[in-house]
């Protein structure tokens, strides 16, 4: 496609609900980050997969999220139990090269998850 | 810790002003460092990135910026601002992974 696509764009949740957010890279671009930005703050690294093996995966905030590549494309990043601190925007980038991004990332417009 | 300090929250400037906004790092090397723009509803455009050489780099949109390691700072500048600059600016950090700033509102007045 033309850019990095994220649906849905927005989601609210009610505490205790699952989630599941997805990312449509670049066509053919073999890295993939995903990111969380909450209000008023810069994105955190929270993911990384360079095709579909995920090789950092330390910035996830805790063991109820989950994020998955299988066919080394689309991307799911899936939050069990919502809390409300887990309200943020959350960021999908790729990147043409397997170098953890070290070259250009485009991101994509972000799905604001709202948790009630 | 890589950290990055953009000390600025909100900065307004009138259409046509010079324009900078400061980004300072913690890093125990020379970095590698960026600018990003994002504007509302919108993914993160990058603006300019530093790896080496000349300090002074050149972006997109009329924008450059300064590396300056003794200060470890890497400042954002444009001469003139335009009313389509409105946005969020982050400066960013590349060590493993990115290391982004709380980021820089601008408001530009008519």
């Amino acid at each position: 496609g033309a850019g990095v696509s994220q649906s849905p764009r927005y989601k609210v949740a009610k505490r205790g609900q699952d989630v599941a957010l997805r990312c449509d890279p670049i066509s053919g671009h073999v890295s993939l980050f995903w990111y969380q930005q909450a209000l008023g703050q810069g994105p955190e690294f929270l993911t990384y997969f360079q095709n579909e093996a995920q090789l950092d995966k330390s910035g996830l905030p805790s063991d109820r999220f989950f994020a998955e590549r299988p066919e080394g494309s689309v991307s799911t990043l899936k939050i069990q139990r919502t809390q409300q601190e887990d309200s943020a925007v959350y960021l999908c980038a790729s990147s043409r090269v397997g170098t953890r991004g070290f070259n250009e990332q485009f991101f994509g417009p972000g799905t604001r998850l709202t948790v009630l | 810790a890589q950290s990055v300090t953009q000390p600025d929250i909100h900065i307004t400037v009138s259409e046509g002003a010079s324009l900078e906004l400061r980004c300072n790092y913690s890093y125990g090397a020379t970095p590698y460092l960026f600018w990003y723009v994002q504007s509302p509803g919108q993914g993160l455009q990058l603006l300019l990135k530093y790896f080496s050489g000349d300090t002074l780099v050149q972006g997109i949109k009329g924008f450059e910026a300064e590396f300056k390691r003794s200060q470890s700072s890497f400042n954002l500048r444009k001469p003139s601002v335009h009313w389509s600059d409105a946005a969020e600016y982050f400066c960013a950090v590349y060590f493993n992974k990115f290391y982004f700033g709380s980021g820089t509102k601008l408001n530009v007045k008519p």
